[in-house]
């Protein structure tokens, strides 16, 4: 079985500044996504980025960046130039490429972004 | 607008009572899911649908029960088999489709047994 850890349960930064979370899963698959959901104060999840484990490159989404390094089963999500709208829960999420009804999710890292 | 719902937001029940979530989208997609998710864990599966009239246990599936009559509907029961029922649920979908494995979600329910 899959699973994902998350081994910052509380993050802080000041705005502005950049901060990484780290995630790291175990898995015998070659082939599978992982994603980062964001869960804001209103709970509601929100995709933020996604990596396809076949791909080499590194997905990126605005200010939002991942270093994904398959050898090591790690998969960190990097914030540049943190808002105060960052706030949030962030959930690491695995999921195998021919079974995707099987996300498997981390535990979790509550972000706060200080003014 | 296209997307997920779940009603109510907030639910309250009795020990000993059944109680139904609702959840309902738009998306047209396939599957769809529930979860719940407690303090300081991530989100565990509960029971999940692929296609209409068939449903899978996830990993926590004991005391809960659900149906899938209809493409854009998926209720969750929390039946008094289920100890300690307390929790926020939520909601996903996706499309069955290879390669694209996103699920979006609903914006969930509390439930609390008082």
């Amino acid at each position: 079985a899959q699973t994902v850890t998350q081994s910052q349960p509380e993050m802080s930064v000041q705005e502005a500044e950049t901060v990484t979370l780290s995630c790291t899963y175990d898995t015998s698959e070659n082939n599978y996504y992982l994603f980062w959901y964001k869960q804001p104060p209103s709970r509601q999840m929100i995709l933020v980025i996604r990596q396809e484990a076949y791909k080499q490159q590194n997905a990126t989404e605005n200010r939002f960046s991942v270093n994904f390094q398959k050898a090591a089963k790690s998969f960190s999500l990097k914030i540049s130039d943190s808002q105060l709208g960052d706030t949030a829960m962030y959930f690491c999420a695995f999921s195998r490429a021919d079974n995707n009804n099987d996300m498997r999710f981390g535990a979790g890292t509550r972000l706060t972004v200080k003014p | 607008d296209g997307g997920i719902t779940q009603s109510p937001k907030y639910l309250f029940r009795k020990e000993g009572q059944n109680v139904t979530l609702s959840c309902e989208q738009n998306l047209n997609h396939d599957a769809m899911y529930w979860y719940r998710q407690d303090p300081g864990q991530g989100l565990r599966l509960i029971y999940y649908s692929q296609i209409v009239n068939d449903f899978q246990k996830g990993d926590i599936a004991e005391g809960y029960s659900v149906s899938r009559e209809k493409k854009e509907s998926f209720p969750l029961t929390v039946t008094s088999a289920q100890k300690n029922p307390t929790a926020f649920y939520l909601c996903a979908s996706s499309i069955e489709r290879t390669g694209v494995n996103e699920q979006f979600f609903g914006p969930g329910t509390r439930l609390t047994v008082l």
